[in-house]
C-alpha cells in the first residue's frame, strides 16, 4: 500500500524566506502528484499537478519538483509571505489509479 | 472558489438524528468523491462516484450512505451516528477518476 510522508510536520520562517517543503512516498508506480494548500477549517485548493512523465511544475512563487525513482517531490515557495500560513498537503494516485494518498501536511506559519 | 459547493458549512447532530450533506460542482467533471478529515490524520477516501455509479466504497460504516443521482451532485446521508464520526467532511470532484482534484470547502460536523 502507498505511503506519503510529509515532513516536517510543521514550520516556522520569517517573511521574506525562501522554502522548501517535502513529501515522500513508498511506491513509484504513481500517475500523478497534486500539492494542496488547506486554511484551518476549510476545503482544499489544488496549487499544482505534476504528471508522472513531469520533471517539475511552476506556478507563481511556487514551483514543485517530481523524482519518482527516488520517491520525493519537494514545493518550492519563493518570498514566503504571511498569506501563505496554511497547511500544505502532497497526494499521489497510483498507477492503477484508484485511490489518492494523502500526507499528513505540512503546517506552515510565516512571520511578519 | 474552486467549484465545489457543499452545504452546509457547520453541522451538530445527536446520535439518533438522520441529516444529509450536499455537493454541488459546476465544473462538468464526471467523477465526485467524499472524504474524511479526521485531527492529526491523512484525508480518507469513503466513497467514488464516476459517471454517477459507485466505484470505490472503502469499508465505510452502513451508517453512512451515499447517493448520486446526477453527475454534478453528489449526497452524503447520515444516520444513528457516532461521536468518533466527528469530522471535516469533504467532498471533491476531477475530470475523470483519480485526475486532478478540486475540493469543497467541507462539511464541519459534530456528532453529540
Amino acid at each position: 500500500k502507498q505511503e506519503v510522508t510529509q515532513i516536517p510536520a510543521a514550520l516556522s520562517v520569517p517573511e521574506g524566506e525562501n522554502l522548501v517543503l517535502n513529501c515522500s512516498f513508498t511506491d513509484s508506480a504513481i500517475y500523478n502528484l497534486q500539492w494542496f494548500r488547506q486554511d484551518p477549517g476549510k476545503g482544499l485548493t489544488s496549487l499544482l499537478l505534476i504528471q508522472s512523465s513531469q520533471r517539475e511544475q511552476t506556478s507563481g512563487r511556487l514551483n514543485a519538483s517530481l523524482d519518482k525513482s527516488s520517491g520525493r517531490s519537494t514545493l518550492y515557495i519563493a518570498a514566503s509571505q504571511p498569506g501563505d500560513s496554511a497547511t500544505y498537503l502532497c497526494a499521489v494516485t497510483s498507477n492503477t489509479g484508484n485511490q489518492f494518498y494523502f500526507g499528513t501536511g505540512t503546517s506552515l506559519t510565516v512571520i511578519p | 472558489e474552486t467549484g465545489v459547493t457543499q452545504t452546509p458549512r457547520h453541522l451538530v447532530m445527536g446520535m439518533t438524528n438522520k441529516k444529509s450533506l450536499k455537493c454541488e460542482q459546476h465544473l462538468g467533471h464526471n467523477a465526485m468523491y467524499w472524504y474524511k478529515q479526521s485531527a492529526k490524520k491523512p484525508l480518507e477516501l469513503m466513497f467514488v462516484y464516476s459517471l454517477e455509479e459507485r466505484v470505490e466504497n472503502n469499508s465505510v460504516p452502513s451508517r453512512f450512505s451515499p447517493e448520486c443521482p446526477n453527475s454534478s451532485h453528489l449526497f452524503l446521508h447520515l444516520h444513528t451516528l457516532q461521536p468518533e464520526d466527528s469530522a471535516l467532511y469533504l467532498c471533491a470532484s476531477s475530470r475523470r477518476e483519480f485526475t486532478e482534484a478540486f475540493f469543497g470547502q467541507g462539511t464541519r460536523l459534530t456528532v453529540v
